[in-house]
């Protein structure tokens, strides 16, 4: 089984660009996550999509962030325009549903802004 | 909010059991899971325990919930080289949100 896809894996952008990463999760998997990891932290929410519907996205700077899964599959997250504080690696996951189903996450993003 | 707490190092000689640490603070914890993250990869699950059970042995892990302290730890037995790496908690609450702790960098000496 193919795991959960993403691209690309790294990014350099300067401040105030704009960037969108993709992500493809595991055939069948309802559920996918976005999570902002930052250097030495854990794995922060972004955003909860059920298929194609936002199920949490509380933890979302949507003054700069927007993220879509339009036909319940594959997601993109976008930042516009970025912060230097948005450098992070961002981890796309999914599961089966939402609920105590086992995530299973890509490699992540890697964004460097400078 | 609620959080997840973990020290940030543990360093063990390899053969050694190694003891990793959690505390959380939510009320409405449905599963505690543990996470292991490689260098340059994402989070590999690795074990979970219900919130009413007090422990989980799965081959060489051993999880044990203190639902009381809200204190989970997850205990490695006869540690090898490959165990190195980041080791995260994570509470799964009611509402089914996920909150990860800040990983414990596990350092296994040859």
């Amino acid at each position: 089984e193919a795991g959960v896809a993403q691209s690309p894996r790294y990014k350099i952008i300067e401040k105030r660009q704009s960037v969108a990463f993709w992500c493809n999760p595991i055939s069948g998997h309802a559920t996918l996550y976005w999570y902002q990891q930052i250097l030495g932290q854990g794995p922060k929410l972004l955003i909860q999509f059920q298929n194609n519907g936002v199920v949490d996205d509380s933890q979302l700077p949507k003054d700069r962030f927007s993220a879509e899964r339009l036909k319940g599959v594959d997601s993109t997250l976008k930042i516009q325009p970025a912060k230097l504080e948005d450098s992070a690696v961002y981890l796309c996951a999914s599961s089966l549903a939402t609920g105590p189903y086992e995530q299973y996450f890509g490699p992540g993003t890697r964004l460097t802004v400078t | 909010g609620e959080d997840v707490e973990q020290s940030l190092f543990l360093s063990v000689r390899e053969g050694d059991s190694s003891v990793i640490n959690c505390t959380y603070t939510d009320s409405s914890s449905t599963y505690l899971y543990w996470y292991k993250q490689e260098p340059g990869a994402g989070l590999q699950l690795l074990t979970y325990i219900f919130s009413n059970m007090d422990m989980k042995q799965d081959q060489r892990l051993t999880v044990l919930l203190n639902k009381k302290d809200k204190h989970l730890s997850l205990r490695i037995a006869d540690t090898q080289t490959g165990d190195s790496a980041i080791y995260f908690c994570a509470d799964l609450s009611g509402t089914y949100k996920y909150i990860f702790g800040t990983g414990t960098r596990l350092k296994v000496l040859a």
